[in-house]
């Protein structure tokens, strides 16, 4: 099974808006409501920053959000802070296999 | 406060079998489901399995043939067998929490245990 596709790479200044894509199929990402997102700093485990598409764990920054449009969800992240800097990667239920979810492959997050 | 604990060795011989435990503290064992999570060196995530009280398991199918995840509720600890190892297996391994049968998303993580798989 194909990983969820997901940007290599994006930037933004403090302050601004990154927007992080996570695109799949309507057998995951776009038939159900299940997509979460996990940020990473280097050498750290990851940590839950949005699950079932928009909802943020208690102690999360409000300035974390998340959508879905069709077979694309995305990672929104407002008032860029030098802290945000990290991996983030999404993860989907799918109907197709057998696997609990799948992930994508990952974006790499740098504050200039 | 739900914490979880990796251990194991850090170095497996090639064809050897790695097998890791995770130990959780707060939480029981006997509900939720326990997941093993891999990342090979600079790479993504990989789901590898999971358990759920002891009489259901689920595996990827790109490696079901090598893995066994098995439970021991009295020591509230979970445990991750994978025979056969190569270097393809070396990564980072995590044990992390699913809460519910719907809840597709991992709310707890453990830190980590890095596994090299070498001669």
């Amino acid at each position: 099974q194909s990983a969820l596709t997901q940007p290599a790479s994006v930037s933004g200044s403090p302050g601004q808006s990154i927007t992080i894509s996570c695109t799949g199929t309507s057998s995951d990402v776009g038939g159900y409501n299940y997509v979460s997102w996990y940020q990473q700093h280097p050498g750290k485990a990851p940590k839950l920053m949005i699950y079932d598409v928009r909802n943020r764990p208690s102690g999360v920054s409000n300035r974390f959000s998340g959508s879905k449009s069709g077979n694309t969800a995305s990672l929104t992240i407002s008032g860029l802070q030098a802290e945000d800097e990290a991996d983030y990667y999404c993860s989907s239920y799918t109907s197709t296999s057998t696997l609990d979810v799948l992930f994508g492959g990952g974006t790499k997050l740098t504050v200039l | 406060q739900v914490q979880l604990q990796e251990s194991g060795p850090g170095l497996v011989k090639p064809s050897e079998t790695l097998s890791l435990t995770c130990t959780v503290s707060g939480a029981s064992t006997s509900s939720s489901y326990w997941s093993w999570i891999r990342q090979p060196p600079g790479k993504g995530l990989e789901w590898i399995g999971c358990i759920y009280y002891s009489v259901s398991t689920n595996y990827n199918p790109s490696l079901k043939s090598r893995i066994t995840i098995s439970i021991d509720m009295s020591k509230n600890q979970f445990s991750l067998n994978m025979s056969s190892v190569t270097a393809a297996d070396t990564a980072v391994y995590y044990c992390a929490r699913r809460r519910g049968g719907y809840d597709w998303y991992f709310d707890l993580w453990g830190r980590g245990n890095l596994v090299t798989v070498s001669s």
